[in-house]
């Protein structure tokens, strides 16, 4: 059974630029979720979706975005870069609650 | 807001047991995870329990949950070097928002 994908694995972006994130999670799960991982901050939750709509959201300010595909396919984006996204973008998904299975992330790099 | 805290470091020798501790402050959380993570790789789910089970073995891995201490460990038998990696604990909060503790780094010695 293929696991969470995430793609791309690695990106380098200018301050400034926009970047997008996608993310398939397993077959048959409806629940996608990111999380953000740095030095400083360790692991922080982004927001998740299930069947589409936005179920929860972290602190983070608006550039970061998401959407959740009917095919339960996920992508986020942020806008207008800034040094400190430079970070480990983790996807998870999950049939619902409980259960819930990291892809191997796609590491932004942000100059 | 909720807070989970975990020690930062263990070093243990191979074959040993290893115990990794965890709190946490949300009372009303509905799960709690143990993740693994290797260098340069995403997370992967090692064991979760849900919050009214006092423990759940799987294998190697044994997790207590103190409920009435917020209080979280897990136990791997007969530590391995491929057991070296950061461990981090978890909790949810509502649906998949999940707080996780700072990590754990585990060194097994041979």
């Amino acid at each position: 059974k293929a696991g969470v994908t995430q793609t791309p694995r690695y990106l380098i972006k200018t301050r400034g630029q926009q970047v997008t994130l996608s993310c398939s999670p397993i077959s048959g799960h409806r629940s996608v979720s990111w999380y953000q991982q740095t030095p400083g901050q360790g692991l922080q939750f982004l927001f998740e979706y299930f069947s589409e709509t936005q179920r929860n959201k972290g602190n983070f300010p608006g550039r970061f975005s998401g959407r959740q595909f009917s095919n339960s396919r996920s992508e986020m984006n942020v806008s207008t870069l800034e040094l400190g996204d430079s970070a480990l973008y983790l996807c998870a998904s999950s049939k619902n609650t409980g259960e819930l299975f990291f892809g191997e992330g796609s590491r932004l790099t942000v100059l | 807001g909720e807070d989970v805290e975990q020690s930062l470091f263990l070093s243990v020798r191979e074959g040993d047991s290893s115990v990794i501790n965890c709190t946490y402050t949300d009372s009303s959380s509905t799960y709690l995870y143990w993740y693994k993570q290797e260098p340069g790789a995403g997370l992967q789910l090692l064991t979760y329990i849900f919050s009214n089970m006092d423990m759940k073995q799987d294998q190697r891995l044994t997790v207590l949950l103190n409920k009435k201490d917020k209080h979280l460990s897990l136990r791997i038998a007969d530590t391995q070097t491929g057991d070296s990696a950061i461990y981090f604990c978890a909790e949810s909060e509502y649906g998949n928002k999940l707080v996780f503790g700072a990590g754990t780094i585990l060194r097994v010695k041979s």
